[in-house]
């Protein structure tokens, strides 16, 4: 099945440095992944859409200058968190939907981010 | 904007209990609606999904879920859990028509099944 693969799984940065997070489709190809932040004890928050070729579009409320996301190939999609504060840590999980009609999302494994 | 609202926070069960999960949304239009299940230490994996046609969804795992459009509900159940069901379970709408692609999550449903 479709496999959508996110590295680093866990990542531990200083405050003010920038870290970057990968998501993979590797067996099909994802012209839009989303990116997700998961809050402690609360759900997935939509922070993005990511269009392959395209600027992304932000949900209310995400800074786009904090969170740089870059959709470069169909089956790449990077989040970039800069400047980092403690405040930015939680887990950040990617999502790709295939091409074709009806499919489903498919998950990355997330990343634990903290920020000390 | 739509909302989906998971009604238990944390449901504890024994084994060969039924299990029913409430999940409800908000939103007039049409829906397609998804469950998630996030095993411990594991990504999110698909359960079952709703596009149309049967309310009556039939997913993985033995997990079944009912869409009831006039309650605006998507409960999941299973008629006899087992203590590998021990998961978090996401109830997950996407307004058509509202973003073609946006997902709506609830806060999530965790399940403990004690052996």
């Amino acid at each position: 099945g479709a496999v959508v693969s996110q590295h680093p799984s866990r990542v531990i940065c200083k405050s003010g440095t920038s870290v970057k997070i990968e998501c993979r489709s590797l067996d099909f190809q994802a012209t839009t992944m989303f990116w997700y932040r998961q809050f402690p004890k609360q759900s997935l928050m939509l922070m993005a859409t990511s269009n392959e070729g395209s600027k992304a579009t932000y949900e209310q409320g995400v800074e786009k200058d904090k969170f740089l996301i870059n959709h470069a190939s169909l089956t790449l999609s990077t989040l970039t968190v800069t400047s980092a504060h403690p405040e930015d840590s939680s887990f950040y999980i990617c999502s790709a939907r295939e091409g074709r009609k009806n499919s489903p999302l498919h998950f990355g494994n997330g990343t634990r981010l903290t920020v000390t | 904007a739509q909302s989906v609202s998971q009604h238990n926070h944390h449901v504890i069960l024994s084994e060969a209990a039924s299990l029913e999960l409430g999940c409800n949304y908000s939103y007039g239009g049409t829906v397609n609606l998804f469950w998630y299940v996030q095993y411990p230490g594991q990504h999110l994996q698909l359960l079952l999904k709703y596009f149309s046609g049967d309310p009556l969804v039939k997913g993985i795992k033995g997990f079944e879920a009912e869409f009831i459009k006039s309650k605006f509900s998507f409960n999941l159940r299973k008629p006899s859990v087992q203590w590998s069901d021990t998961a978090e379970y996401f109830c997950a709408v996407n307004a058509l028509g509202a973003g073609s692609y946006q997902l709506t999550f609830g806060k999530g449903t965790k399940l403990s099944v004690i052996p």
